[in-house]
């Protein structure tokens, strides 16, 4: 059976930093596409960042740009989300997904509050 | 960026009754749509791509359109298929868009 797991999630304050991991199992992870989406409490997703199946190529939505870093680690089949310099606006349940066009399997997301 | 817009926002049906859902794009998408079901708490599910049903999705769910206008239709409502349904475009590598959802519920 496909699994993404996520973790990483939590209460960080304005400015602060947080590294979201995703753990595959029960496909060839080094074989796809790899996404971050993520959903603000009440909204539809939102796409985040993606990687290539080598980590050659990477893409991000512009409000995370410089921000937001993806990697992945194929050897442990895992994916990372680093995001710094985070804002209210970054609260939202995120999401590993697998694909580079329709998504699917999707992880049980992880929820990142950013607070004071 | 395209913007998806689904209608409507919240659908009432019954058990057993047919529902129809939209979803427009603001500029050609191709036929490079998808259609996700989520329940609370849950991750989306993806049902349908391409108008192509995701394995092991019912067959009483099917997708149709290409351009800017699709539907997803559910033939018969059973009680499980009550939740939110997303259309997704991913005409726009590497940038893809969301719907902002309809809500079937209970009529």
């Amino acid at each position: 059976e496909m699994q993404l797991v996520e973790s990483g999630g939590g209460l960080v304050q304005p400015g602060g930093s947080l590294r979201l991991s995703c753990a595959a199992s029960g496909f060839p992870f080094s074989g796809y596409f790899m996404t971050w989406v993520r959903q603000a409490p009440g909204k539809g997703p939102e796409w985040v960042a993606n990687i290539k199946q080598d980590g050659s190529e990477k893409y991000y939505m512009d409000s995370v740009k410089g921000r937001f870093t993806i990697s992945r680690d194929n050897a442990k089949n895992s994916l990372f989300l680093q995001m710094n310099s985070l804002r209210a606006e970054d609260t939202a349940v995120y999401y590993c997904a697998r694909g580079r066009g329709w998504l699917d399997p999707w992880g049980q997301g992880t929820l990142v509050t950013v607070s004071s | 960026e395209i913007v998806m817009t689904q209608s409507p926002a919240t659908l009432s049906v019954s058990p057993g009754e047919r529902a129809t859902l939209s979803c427009r794009a603001s500029q050609s998408v191709s036929s490079n749509l998808a259609w996700y079901q989520q329940k609370p708490g849950q991750a989306p599910r993806l049902l349908i791509y391409d108008a192509i049903r995701a394995t092991g999705i019912p067959a009483r769910f099917s997708g149709s359109g290409s351009g800017t206008e699709f539907t997803l239709t559910i033939s018969s409502l059973q009680s499980e298929d009550f939740a939110v349904y997303y259309c997704q475009q991913y005409s726009t590598w590497p940038s893809w868009t969301f719907g902002q959802g309809t809500k079937v519920e209970i009529k």
